[in-house]
């Protein structure tokens, strides 16, 4: 079947902006996760979903940003008033479970 | 949180050579991936091995969970192989994963 699928690959935004980005999970996957990976480093938690529960949210970095999962499937990661420093690729990853996590291709956000 | 320590940093091969690449990790872990994170950005999974060993083609891993350290193997290794590996865990505590910093692996003709 399909991977997970995100949406869109590359977004440019001006600095001040909010913007919105989609992740398609695995049909079937209950759990959902938000990462960040920053140029050079490895990914960085954001937030998880147990269908559509935020069951943790720690990893997000500001009130600026918000994710939501309402069906239990596609899932949202907004992010309002855009910083420089919010330049990153974001990540999502779905899994069956408690286990192996698969990831989309990511989104890469530039923020001008 | 849990620490995760990868070595080392960067590799640099001649094709046909092999490889050892090490995850160590500060805390008892219930998850473990390795990944291959190719030049495009995309995550590909290896394995998923939070104990024991798997083979999977010229690649293969270990984990001992008792002494907190997982090992990747890679052997005649071929310029596709090229990228950044990363491991990642889970701790008991929650269902994310925490990354490592990551091997970069260039692999010369």
């Amino acid at each position: 079947g399909a991977g997970v699928s995100q949406s869109p690959r590359y977004k440019v935004a001006k600095r001040g902006q909010d913007v919105a980005l989609r992740c398609d999970p695995i049909s079937g996957h209950v759990s959902l996760f938000w990462y960040q990976q920053a140029l050079g480093q490895g990914p960085e938690f954001l937030t998880y979903f147990q269908n559509e529960a935020q069951l943790d949210k720690s990893g997000l970095p500001s009130d600026r940003f918000f994710a939501e999962r309402p069906e239990g499937s596609v899932s949202t990661l907004k992010i309002q008033r855009t910083q420089q420093e919010d330049s990153a690729v974001y990540l999502c990853a779905s899994s069956p479970g408690f286990s192996e996590q698969y990831f989309g291709p990511g989104t890469r956000l530039t923020v001008t | 949180g849990i620490q995760v320590e990868q070595s080392p940093p960067d590799l640099i091969l001649q094709e046909g050579a092999n490889s050892t690449l090490r995850c160590n990790f500060s805390d008892s872990v219930n998850n473990l991936q390795w990944f291959h994170q190719n030049p495009w950005g995309q995550l590909i999974n290896l394995f998923y091995i939070p104990s024991g060993t798997k083979q999977n083609g010229r690649l293969s891993a270990t984990t001992v969970a008792t002494e907190r350290y997982s090992l990747l193997y890679i052997s005649s290794s071929q310029t596709t192989d090229s990228g950044v590996y990363f491991c990642a865990v889970g701790d008991n505590y929650g269902q994310n994963f925490v990354f490592g910093p990551g091997t970069r692996l260039s692999v010369l003709p």
